[in-house]
C-alpha cells in the first residue's frame, strides 16, 4: 500500500497545452511538496504547502486537506518542462510518490 | 552561497562491502535528509538528521547509519552491501523540519555488483 498515489503515471502532451497532476495520500501531513526531477537525478523543489494554493510563473499547486489530495498545474506547457513530477508528504516522515513523467512534444 | 553536493557521484561495489557516501549542505541548513530512489521509481524516506540528532528513520535496516557534523556535512553509511542496494542516494538539506523547503543533492549512483 502507498501512502502517496499520484496519476497519471505518464503524460504526453503537445506544446502549450495545460497539464494537471493529481496527487493523492492517505497519512495526515503537516506539508505537501512537489519535485521536479530530470534525467541524470537532480530533484529541484517546486512547491511547499500545507493549504490552498501557490503560483510560480506557468505553475499552478493547490491542496485540499480535507480531501487529501493536491494537483499541479502547467499552464502553456513547453518542452523544457519535460521531466518527472514527484508529489512527496510529510507524515511523520517522509512519503513519495512514484511520479508522472511529462513529456512535452514541440 | 553554494547548493547541496554530494560525492563521490559514481560507485561500485561488490556484496558485502561497505560504503560512505558524502553530503555537503547548503550553509546555514541544519537539517539533512537522506533518500534511496532504485530505477523507475520514487524515492524512499531513510532518515533524517537535526542539529546533529538522527531525528526520523525510515523504513531501513540498522546497516543504514548517517553521522552530521557541526559543519553542515553529512554521511550515510551503509554496512554488508546487498544487490538491492543499488540506487542513487539523494541528501537533501532545510532550515528545519518537516516545514521548509528542500533542497536536493545531485545524488550519488551506487552499483552493488
Amino acid at each position: 500500500k502507498n501512502e502517496v498515489e499520484q496519476s497519471p503515471q505518464n503524460l504526453t502532451a503537445q506544446e502549450g497545452e495545460f497539464i494537471t497532476i493529481n496527487c493523492s495520500y492517505s497519512v495526515g501531513i503537516s506539508a505537501l511538496h512537489w519535485l521536479q526531477q530530470h534525467p541524470g537525478g537532480g530533484i529541484v523543489s517546486l512547491f511547499m504547502l500545507s493549504s490552498g494554493k501557490k503560483k510560480h510563473g506557468r505553475l499552478i499547486a493547490t491542496i485540499n486537506i480535507q480531501e487529501k489530495h493536491s494537483s499541479l498545474h502547467i499552464t502553456a506547457s513547453h518542452p523544457r518542462d519535460s521531466a518527472v513530477y514527484i508529489c512527496a508528504v510529510f507524515g511523520g516522515q517522509f512519503y513519495f510518490g512514484t511520479g508522472t513523467s511529462l513529456t512535452v512534444i514541440p | 552561497e553554494t547548493g547541496v553536493t554530494q560525492s563521490p557521484t559514481h560507485l561500485i561495489k561488490t556484496r558485502g562491502q561497505q560504503v560512505t557516501l558524502r553530503c555537503s549542505s547548503q550553509s546555514g541548513h541544519n537539517t539533512v535528509s537522506w533518500y534511496q530512489q532504485a530505477l523507475g521509481q520514487g524515492p524512499q524516506f531513510i532518515f533524517q538528521y537535526y542539529r546533529e540528532e538522527e531525528n526520523g528513520r525510515g523504513n531501513f535496516p540498522p546497516r543504514f547509519s548517517g553521522l552530521q557534523f557541526p559543519n553542515y556535512s553529512s554521511e550515510l553509511n551503509v554496512n554488508a552491501l546487498e544487490l538491492d542496494d543499488s540506487a542513487l542516494y539523494l541528501c537533501a538539506s532545510s532550515l528545519g523540519l518537516a516545514d521548509y523547503e528542500q533542497y536536493f543533492g545531485p545524488g550519488t549512483r551506487l552499483t552493488v555488483t
